[in-house]
């Protein structure tokens, strides 16, 4: 049902390098979020967006960054990954108005070594 | 300062009984709420929500009850199968922020 796409599922790095997590939904929703969840914790809210050119920081500290520079694509970037990076990351998306589902992908596991 | 818990982490409950997963919440502003179900290394998946107008809402073996004065939800599975073994999120929509605050979550396990 879900049209959100995450890439790669599973990545395991060296401490320093960068990357950067994709995801993309092809439901023409304008908010997209992305999530950070470790084992037994809640979903902590690290970047989200209302629409092309707009980013927004989350609750979570992150020293991530993103960008939304087409309303599908909304990528998160990791400079120099952090064995503390290490976690899963969940891209979502939602129509526009109140009281909406929220869609995820199937998430990224981030292992920094 | 947690908005949304779910203060049971586990639980553990026959094949063909009910399950049933508490949630609480503390700001009164919240008026959506919806339950997720996540497997280990997946994507939560959406499973039922219900507005503030309402006390009850219904989908197949899903059942959600909402007690407003309580500030509390509750999400009733039943008969409750071997597959709906995971791990369930409460979350809360915010209509000041558009954010969605979620719970710890609380694993389920059904016993065969």
């Amino acid at each position: 049902e879900a049209d959100i796409y995450q890439t790669p599922r599973y990545l395991v790095i060296g401490t320093g390098k960068k990357i950067t997590l994709e995801c993309s939904q092809t439901m023409g929703h304008d908010k997209m979020y992305w999530y950070q969840q470790d084992p037994g914790m809640e979903l902590h809210l690290i970047h989200y967006s209302y629409g092309v050119n707009s980013t927004e920081k989350g609750d979570l500290s992150s020293e991530s960054t993103v960008s939304r520079i087409r309303t599908e694509h909304f990528p998160l970037t990791l400079e120099s990954a952090r064995p503390s990076h290490t976690s899963q990351y969940l891209c979502a998306s939602s129509e526009q108005g109140l009281n909406e589902k929220l869609f995820f992908g199937s998430g990224t596991q981030l292992s920094v070594l | 300062d947690q908005q949304v818990k779910q203060n049971s982490p586990s639980l553990s409950v026959q094949e063909g009984r009910i399950s049933i997963l508490n949630c609480d919440y503390t700001n009164s502003m919240f008026d959506y709420f919806l339950w997720y179900k996540k497997y280990p290394a997946e994507g939560p998946t959406f499973l039922i929500s219900i507005s503030s107008i309402k006390d009850k809402n219904e989908d197949g073996r899903f059942t959600v009850f909402l007690n407003k004065s309580a500030k509390h939800l509750s999400l009733h599975i039943v008969p409750s199968q071997p597959g709906d073994s995971a791990v369930y999120f409460c979350a809360a929509f915010d209509s000041g922020t558009y954010k969605y605050i979620f719970g710890t979550g609380t694993r389920l396990k059904v016993l065969a």
